[in-house]
């Protein structure tokens, strides 16, 4: 299957910061989904987004398919941003729906 | 419901014991996912559903694994004489159709055998 790289694994900030999370993939993509893993464990949805640009509020998101990664951005972070952020691609091949993860980026933002 | 819903949310199961997980998708959606997640890692697809056709099972670990969904909405994980190894989250997702679109999860069911 598809393989999917998340960098950096860990990422700690203090209140206020700008942050860049990424993510690569091995080969072209139907969809394009970042998660924010609350510490209940549910994925929340923050970006579908096979290519292009998205902002919502203090969240953005790029993923350039040609070049096979995608961006995210937290800027201003809080501390309830805190948690594990999840890239997830279905490849292009697929007409089933199933996603691939990366490992995640570990996201703790001190006061 | 307005999102996905998981029960139990959590389960201590014996070592050998079955267990059996529901899973609600949001009304109307047609695909259903099961994924299995261990501690510090990424969700891993365990087996897929389009309404009551399992189309895809190819993440199930072992044939002590088995979903089914008999109506096309509700959905149900069964493991068979769990083992250690078992333990882990096991997610649900639901999707409005198959390919590219937002896919979306519930709380997940913590399993822990012991």
């Amino acid at each position: 299957g598809i393989q999917v790289e998340q960098s950096p694994p860990d990422l700690i900030l203090q209140e206020g910061a700008n942050s860049t999370l990424r993510c690569n993939f091995s080969d072209s993509v139907n969809n394009l989904q970042w998660f924010h893993q609350n510490p209940w464990g549910q994925l929340i949805n923050l970006f579908y987004i096979p290519s292009g640009t998205k902002q919502n509020g203090r969240l953005s998101a790029t993923t350039v398919a040609t070049e096979r990664y995608s961006l995210l951005y937290i800027s201003s972070s809080q501390t309830t941003d805190s948690g594990v952020y999840f890239c997830a691609v279905e490849d292009r091949g697929s007409t089933l729906g199933r996603l691939y993860f990366g490992r995640g980026t570990q996201l703790t933002v001190w006061p | 419901g307005a999102g996905v819903s998981q029960s139990p949310r959590y389960k201590v199961a014996k070592r050998g014991q079955d267990v059996a997980l529901r899973c609600d998708p949001i009304s109307g959606h047609v695909s259903l996912f099961w994924y299995q997640q261990a501690l510090g890692q990424g969700p891993e697809f365990l087996t897929y559903f389009q309404n009551e056709a399992q189309l895809d099972k190819s993440g199930l670990p072992s044939d002590r694994f088995f979903a089914e969904r008999p109506e096309g909405s509700v959905s149900t994980l069964k493991i068979q004489r769990t083992q250690q190894e078992d333990s882990a989250v096991y997610l649900c997702a639901s999707s409005p159709r198959a390919s590219g679109n937002t896919i979306y999860f519930g709380e997940g069911s913590w399993l822990t055998v012991v």
